[in-house]
């Protein structure tokens, strides 16, 4: 069963770069049907879709936070990472790591993560 | 950019059907899929392709997508379905997702 698992500092200073992991077990993220995902949602809100990468590398973002963000992928350690930069306390939020998955003639994202909270705070 | 409106919450009686909507423009023109998530939880995916579910996901849970509305309706609602729903669409390869709808099983 494929499973999702985010690591990383769980505070980060103002102005600083917020680096995030999720690595892959149970499965190969080397593989040419999915994307890999970053969803956050801020505590007590809702879901906001960060961007995603294939396995070559290729990656969207949401133009709204696409001047800040990077993602990686590291297929020979089957995890991929998110960097996001210039944070401030807006940015605090449970960072979800998560497969998307074609499903017909659609994404989904699934299965997620547990998630993992990143405070941004001085 | 593009938005997805949910109303922030519902209520139904446990065995009644539940209905939450989601609007946005000519949304009825994608695929919108739905996501449950419970307190301290990560979401779950309960529809894709509008109407369609995954494996595991009970038949009381559907949807439909026509014009500018999609919606998840839960048959004879139980109070394990007490939950935040979101719903989500492509738009211009961008994921978008709704504000959320609490569900409330009285």
């Amino acid at each position: 069963q494929l499973q999702l698992q985010e690591s990383g500092p769980g505070l980060v200073k103002p102005s600083e770069t917020l680096s995030l992991t999720c690595t892959v077990s149970g499965g190969s993220i080397n593989n040419s049907s999915y994307y890999w995902g970053w969803i956050r949602q801020p505590p007590g809100k809702g879901l906001e879709w960060i961007g995603s990468i294939y396995y070559s590398g290729s990656a969207h973002y949401n133009p709204s936070l696409k001047s800040r963000v990077t993602i990686s992928v590291d297929t020979s350690k089957n995890h991929f990472s998110l960097r996001l930069s210039s944070v401030t306390a807006a940015d605090t939020a449970v960072y979800h790591c998560a497969r998307q998955t074609p499903y017909g003639s659609s994404w989904a994202f699934d299965p997620w993560g547990q998630g993992t909270l990143v405070t941004v705070s001085s | 950019s593009y938005e997805l409106t949910q109303p922030p919450s519902v209520s139904v009686s446990p065995g009644q059907t539940a209905s939450i909507a989601c609007s946005g423009d000519k949304l009825g023109d994608k695929y919108a899929c739905w996501y449950q998530q419970k307190p301290g939880q990560s979401p779950v995916l309960v529809i894709y392709q509008d109407n369609k579910r995954p494996s595991g996901i009970p038949e009381r849970f559907s949807g439909s997508n026509s014009g500018n509305t999609a919606t998840l309706t839960i048959s004879g609602t139980q109070a394990m379905d007490e939950a935040v729903y979101y719903c989500q669409a492509w738009d211009s390869s961008t994921a978008v997702f709704g504000g959320g709808t609490k569900l409330t099983v009285l």
